[in-house]
């Protein structure tokens, strides 16, 4: 069975300093990943997807994910965080193209000034 | 822009009532879905829902669980009989295309 792990629970930055928000996933197959961004009493809103192709993938907002097969990860970066970066990170596997995502446990990034 | 829409944003129902959360995808969306949230918990896929019929379900989505799309705009989650254990934010998600989806910001649902 597929799934997500993000170890980091909390993570604290300056504004202005890069970010890196970590995400492995364990599937046999080539999986699809996406990460979504949820901020206080909104719903999930999707930052960018991997499916194939370049392993470097663009999103909204200033962010990027490398896919990295030999380490199973797909870590999210942003080069330099702003106070409205602060939210709640869920990196997600889908087999299907995003029909049954499988999240992890989200990061909380709060952003000091 | 346009977005998916959730009410009621909080319910409390007493355990073994029925309750529906109800979920205005955006309207030319053919995709559309529910998650939930326990507290402390990951999301968790519930179903999938295309073409009028449940495309894929998980475990959690067992007889008690039941979905709707009534009326071509709305598109309705009932649990028949609550447990405590239902209690959980409801995320309810459409899309144009699979890959794409939009989530509405959720139903916290209480069950007592």
């Amino acid at each position: 069975a597929q799934s997500v792990t993000q170890p980091d629970i909390h993570i604290t930055v300056s504004e202005g300093a890069s970010l890196e928000l970590r995400c492995n996933y364990s599937y046999g197959a080539t999986p699809y990943l996406f990460w979504y961004v949820q901020s206080p009493g909104q719903g999930l809103q999707l930052l960018l997807k991997y499916f194939s192709g370049d392993t470097l993938v663009q999103g909204i907002k200033g962010f990027e994910a490398e896919f990295k097969r030999s380490q199973s990860s797909f870590n999210l970066r942003k080069p330099s965080v702003h106070w409205s970066d602060a939210a709640e990170y869920f990196c997600a596997v889908d087999n299907n193209a995003g029909n049954m995502l499988t999240f992890g446990g989200g990061t909380r990034l709060m952003v000091k000034p | 822009e346009p977005e998916v829409t959730q009410t009621p944003s909080h319910q409390v129902t007493q355990m073994g009532q029925e309750v529906i959360l109800r979920c205005v995808p955006i309207s030319n969306h053919l995709y559309f879905y529910w998650y939930r949230q326990i507290l402390g918990q990951k999301v968790e896929f519930l179903v999938s829902f295309y073409n009028n019929e449940i495309s894929e379900k998980s475990e959690i989505f067992d007889d008690q669980f039941s979905v709707e799309r009534p009326d071509g705009s709305n598109f309705t989650l009932k649990i028949r009989s609550t447990k405590l254990e239902d209690s959980a934010m409801y995320f309810c998600a459409s899309g144009r295309e699979r890959e794409k989806l939009f989530f509405g910001s959720g139903t916290q649902l209480s069950v007592l």
